[in-house]
């Protein structure tokens, strides 16, 4: 089985709320990733958990926080967002962080008002 | 600097018609060349790694080759089903992130 599962499937939220974006995976993977993902570009690396610390931040805003609460769940936490935030937010793992084959999840809409 | 360039970015073809879409790339040295295929609003699938030259798999309909400066994703007799953007990652010996293609938009019409 190679899912990752992401939910909501689709989020609208104002410029003042917070959310959460959730993703889990059960495939024992020891990396989990969070991109974002702009219409008809590729997938734009944002973070990297390896073994359930943070080892990658691609100098992403802090109004973006990620969560590693153990080694199949990954939350990113959003605060104060901007529109042009809205995009969609893809969660992938793959057996460790020097392992590329990359498992994606179907993805969040992020829409900000 | 690392570099990954897929043609055509858009391609059409017949229900039965075969073809080919090209990854080519420019890296210090080559851990690895992956295939995604990804349907709008959806997170990509994972379809096939590729180590070295001359390496080949194959999946249903369609079947990844690699050499020391690009790859091909062939498509026998595709399918409607088969339309989708296809992406090519690399893994270089110089990065730790993936280096995307901007993909190729494959239309299968019936």
């Amino acid at each position: 089985d190679t899912e990752v599962t992401q939910t909501p499937k689709h989020l609208v939220m104002g410029m003042t709320n917070k959310k959460s974006l959730k993703c889990e995976q059960h495939m024992g993977h020891r990396a989990m990733y969070w991109y974002k993902q702009k219409a008809k570009k590729p997938p734009e690396l944002m973070f990297v958990y390896s073994y359930e610390k943070l080892s990658i931040n691609e100098s992403v805003p802090s109004r973006f926080s990620p969560e590693c609460p153990n080694s199949s769940l990954l939350n990113l936490h959003l605060h104060a967002l901007q529109p042009e935030d809205s995009a969609l937010y893809l969660c992938a793992s793959s057996w460790t962080s020097s392992s590329y084959e990359q498992y994606f999840g179907p993805g969040t809409r992020l829409t900000v008002t | 600097e690392d570099q990954v360039t897929q043609s055509p970015e858009a391609l059409r073809l017949q229900e039965g018609e075969s073809s080919s879409l090209n990854c080519s790339y420019t890296v210090s040295g080559l851990r690895g060349l992956f295939w995604y295929r990804q349907d709008p609003g959806k997170g990509p699938e994972f379809l096939f790694t590729l180590y070295s030259a001359g390496e080949e798999k194959e999946k249903e309909r369609l079947k990844a080759t690699l050499t020391k400066k690009e790859s091909f994703l062939h498509i026998t007799a595709p399918k409607p089903e088969d339309s989708a953007t296809y992406l090519c990652a690399v893994h270089p010996d110089s990065n730790y992130q993936l280096i995307w293609g901007a993909g190729t938009k494959l239309i299968i019409k019936p």
